[in-house]
């Protein structure tokens, strides 16, 4: 079981827009920043957004994020195929003095 | 560009031991913190540990503290993880990444390995 909790699957039709949740705690999310990785199948995970919003160089503005209380959202908008991935949140546990990552959300794109 | 190059697939015998590498190329190898991210086969992603070869600070998961050694060796800017007594159950795949760590807490993983998949089986 996940300290973070995410929805396990999540689907939309190619050009719409989709969000993710994760759920923590204000021993997490409360009170840390949020980042976001995308693992396409078979790679490695790779960072989306970190700092709850921000995005690193080259990370198109269809991905967002937003934080509210013990709460965070990843927004991806124009969908395309090649979005289909599982996506993480992550954060600091200030409890568990550690790196702590919801269960994964898997996107398909129909 | 910042590169992290992970060594090859380990296949190993349960009781066996394990020295897994992780070579930062691209940037000041010594001032930012690197740590370890386990997937189990089919599962998310768990943070283990964390170094920072600067000065070889080390943070270690509670769930990981023990079971694994994290080093590194700042003169070939290089990172390890290493177990002295595999199990079965540490048959996975585990990502090397570059963290940033501000006021004591990582706020995130900018860059990852391509991953060293180990697999435990007598």
């Amino acid at each position: 079981q996940s300290v973070l909790t995410q929805p396990p699957s999540v689907s939309a039709a190619p050009g719409q827009k989709v969000t993710i949740s994760c759920s923590g705690s204000s021993s997490n999310i409360g009170n840390n920043y949020v980042s976001w990785y995308q693992q396409l199948p078979g790679t490695a995970p790779k960072l989306l957004i970190y700092e709850n919003n921000k995005r690193p160089s080259g990370i198109p503005d269809r991905f967002s994020g937003s934080k509210s209380g013990t709460s965070a959202t990843l927004g991806i908008t124009g969908l395309q195929t090649g979005d289909e991935a599982d996506y993480y949140c992550g954060t600091w546990d200030s409890s568990l003095s550690g790196v702590v990552f919801g269960g994964g959300t898997k996107l398909t794109v129909l | 560009e910042v590169q992290l190059v992970q060594s090859g697939a380990e296949v190993k015998k349960p009781g066996e031991s394990l020295k897994i590498s992780c070579k930062g190329s691209g940037y000041s190898f010594t001032s930012y913190w690197i740590g370890w991210v386990r997937q189990m086969p089919g599962k998310g992603l768990e943070w283990m540990g964390i170094i920072y070869p600067g000065d070889s600070d080390t943070r270690y998961s509670p769930s990981f503290q023990g079971q694994v050694t994290i080093s590194a060796d700042k003169s070939i800017s290089t990172a390890y993880l290493q177990w002295s007594s595999l199990k079965a159950s540490d048959t996975a795949m585990y990502y090397c990444v570059r963290g940033t760590m501000v006021r004591g807490v990582i706020t995130d993983f900018d860059y990852w390995g391509q991953g060293t998949l180990v697999t435990v089986s007598s």
